[in-house]
């Protein structure tokens, strides 16, 4: 299987700040890797697809890169509604596997 | 936009069968491939599996032996069924539709099931 880390687990921030979340996978996989935004009870939402892809309707300070095993997702301009917990997803290969999160919360 | 909203016992006992059904609405059920994911606090998020409208599926090894997945399109519906569940299957399921690529683009609003006798 791959393994998904992700650092930091969680970091403090205030509005308007820019923050980056990590994403390391075992093994290179291209780019497929997915993130998505989860809030407290509620479902994951995707955000980011094919590394860098900006699904629909996600607003453009969420961004994405990297390719092989290392990648990033970067909030710029931090708002209050983008204080949740970040996941990371390999989609490169079964089973499929996510990072166990990073959660962004008010400084 | 597609829509899911997943159905099941919110309770189930220690070595009986888990069962939930997923209902699409707002999209065709063969555009999509459809999958299944728990989240508990012990293990984070967890793919279980996918089903495609033609019946074939992809399971999670570590639960293939245990797991078995149905799909109806003429009810546009999904199902999952985990067999011998213990405490360790307590969590919130989610189903979701992939529209290409194996990333998760619509979930359901989720449902906890706990083990419990």
């Amino acid at each position: 299987d791959i393994q998904m880390t992700q650092s930091p687990s969680s970091v403090s921030a205030s509005v308007g700040d820019r923050v980056t979340i990590t994403c390391r996978a075992s093994q290179g996989i291209d780019d497929w890797i997915a993130w998505y935004q989860q809030k407290p009870g509620k479902a994951p939402k995707l955000l980011i697809f094919a590394a860098s892809g900006v699904q629909s309707g996600v607003p453009p300070r969420f961004s994405g890169r990297g390719s092989g095993t290392d990648f990033t997702l970067t909030i710029t301009s931090l708002q209050p509604e983008d204080f949740a917990t970040y996941y990371c997803q390999q989609a490169s290969s079964f089973p499929l596997t996510f990072g166990p999160g990073t959660k962004v919360d008010i400084k | 936009q597609v829509q899911l909203h997943e159905s099941g016992p919110g309770l189930v006992k220690p070595s009986e069968t888990l069962s939930l059904t997923c209902a699409v609405s707002g999209g065709s059920i063969s555009s999509h491939y459809w999958s299944w994911i728990r989240q508990s606090p012990g293990k984070g998020l967890e793919w279980i599996g996918y089903i495609y409208y033609n019946g074939k599926t992809e399971y999670n090894p570590s639960l293939k032996s245990r797991v078995t997945t149905s799909i109806d399109a003429s009810k546009k519906q999904f199902s999952l069924n985990l067999r011998s569940v213990t405490a360790a299957d307590t969590a919130v399921y989610y189903c979701t539709a992939t529209l290409g690529g194996y990333k998760f683009d619509y979930w359901s609003q989720g449902t906890l099931v706990t083990v419990s006798s």
